[in-house]
């Protein structure tokens, strides 16, 4: 059985500071990792897609990093403000472009002003 | 909106009832999944339409669960029966196509509860 485990579970941070969370994967087959942030009440939204091992992507205050060798993503956040209280999900898929997205539960971040 | 919308938002329903809960994909999107996340667990995939065929149906969890798509757009995802341990969000996504590597595009959700 594929897992995907995203830690911390939950995390509190004051206005301004700075807080990443970590997504593991299993190693074999990759194939990409996603990114996504769910807001209660909305629709999840995407942040980044990723495929290629030592690949970093930027998307204002929000980056992230993926190790493919060791099967781990993590996601920053620069300068956290309450709108960036949401879940964050990483979801992984393998065994080629037609494979399954695989999520895990996500890390649910609150900030508080 | 240009966005996936699902209907309804809100489904309270008596256990035993059936229930369906539908999907308006993006436009010219041909790949379109179920998900549901129940309490406590992450996003688990149910069903993945390429068109108005399903060749991944390894998701639904029991033969209570069904899904259709017709005319390569709007799908329904139908529970027949429905039990307690049923209840919980039913998110629909949609890509142009399931070998890209766009990222998934979400519907806000059908929150199902179950009394």
């Amino acid at each position: 059985i594929l897992n995907v485990e995203q830690s911390p579970q939950s995390l509190h941070v004051q206005e301004g500071d700075s807080t990443n969370f970590t997504c593991s994967f299993p190693s074999s087959n990759f194939y990409a990792l996603h990114w996504y942030r769910w807001e209660t009440a909305k629709s999840p939204e995407a942040l980044f897609v990723m495929t290629l091992n030592g690949d970093e992507k930027k998307k204002g205050r929000i980056s992230a990093t993926l190790n493919t060798k060791e099967g781990y993503s993590y996601l920053y956040i620069k300068g956290s403000q309450p709108e960036d209280s949401a879940t964050y999900l990483c979801a992984f898929k393998n065994g080629g472009s037609q494979g399954n997205l695989i999520f895990g539960k996500g890390t649910k971040l609150s900030v508080k002003p | 909106g240009a966005g996936v919308s699902q209907s309804p938002s809100n489904k309270v329903t008596e256990k035993g009832k059936d229930v369906e809960l539908r999907c308006d994909p993006i436009s010219g999107h041909t790949a379109l999944y179920w998900y549901r996340q129940s309490l406590g667990q992450g996003l688990e995939f149910l069903i993945y339409f390429q068109g108005n065929s399903a060749p991944d149906k390894s998701g639904l969890p029991s033969d209570r669960f069904s899904a259709e798509r017709t005319g390569g757009s709007v799908s329904t995802l139908t529970i027949q029966r429905t039990q307690q341990e049923d209840s919980a969000v039913y998110l629909c996504a949609s890509t142009r196509d399931r070998g890209d590597n766009q990222p998934q595009h979400f519907g806000d959700g059908t929150r199902l509860s179950i009394l």
